[in-house]
């Protein structure tokens, strides 16, 4: 099957900081990838879509100065959390969508961040 | 727009009991259904899905058929196990292209022994 991964697994950083996040398919190329925040306890709240080669689409309310997102190639995308502060602790979870003609997606197993 | 709307929890069951956490759909044309479930600190595992009307998704006992006349995908379990316990996710999507899984909010389940 399609496998996503995601790393780090965990992150504890100091406010201020900045954070990168990757996320790789592995067995599959990924034209679109995704990426989700959760909060403890809720739903996943999309935050962006990003396209192979192209600039992300970021849903409103999130600020794409702030999370930076790169695609950089079919089987990699990046979220950098810039200039960390302690509201951005949260749940990353990233997802990656096939080429053409497959409408499921496949889910990373999440970046903890914790920003002290 | 497409909306996924789950029954709320949190849903507290004795091991081998029935379950059922109800999923209904609002969207435009003819969407896949899915359900996600999540284990504690672990990202979303795909667990069943149905890609048109009538068809049954099942999965480790799990199952949810598409019904159309009446836009649900209910999630059954005959005999939970305590290993089920986890969140558990009803989603959607209309297209191939960028538009992402639609989720519903999720829905808590505890199984005890």
């Amino acid at each position: 099957g399609a496998v996503v991964s995601q790393h780090p697994s965990r992150v504890i950083c100091k406010s201020g900081t900045s954070v990168k996040i990757e996320c790789r398919s592995l067995d599959f190329q990924a034209t679109t990838m995704f990426w989700y925040r959760q909060f403890p306890k809720k739903s996943l709240m999309l935050m962006a879509t990003s396209n192979e080669g192209s600039k992300a689409t970021y849903e409103q309310g999130v600020e794409k100065d702030k999370f930076l997102i790169n695609h950089a190639s079919l089987t990699l995308s990046t979220l950098t959390v810039t200039s960390a502060h302690p509201e951005d602790s949260s749940f990353y979870i990233c997802s990656a969508r096939a080429t053409a003609g497959v409408n499921e997606q496949f889910f990373g197993p999440g970046t903890r961040l914790t920003v002290l | 727009g497409n909306s996924v709307t789950q029954m709320e929890g949190p849903v507290t069951l004795s091991e081998e009991a029935f379950l059922t956490i109800n999923c209904t759909y609002t969207a435009t044309g003819y969407p896949s259904l899915f359900w996600y479930v999540q284990y504690p600190g672990e990202g979303l595992q795909l667990l069943l899905k149905a890609t048109k009307a009538d068809d049954k998704g099942s999965n480790k006992g799990f199952e949810a058929t598409y019904r159309k006349e009446t836009t649900s995908f209910h999630l059954e379990k005959g005999s939970v196990q305590v290993s089920d316990s986890a969140v558990y996710f009803c989603a959607l999507t209309t297209s191939t292209g960028n538009t992402p899984l639609v989720f519903g909010k999720g829905t808590r389940l505890s199984v005890i022994a």
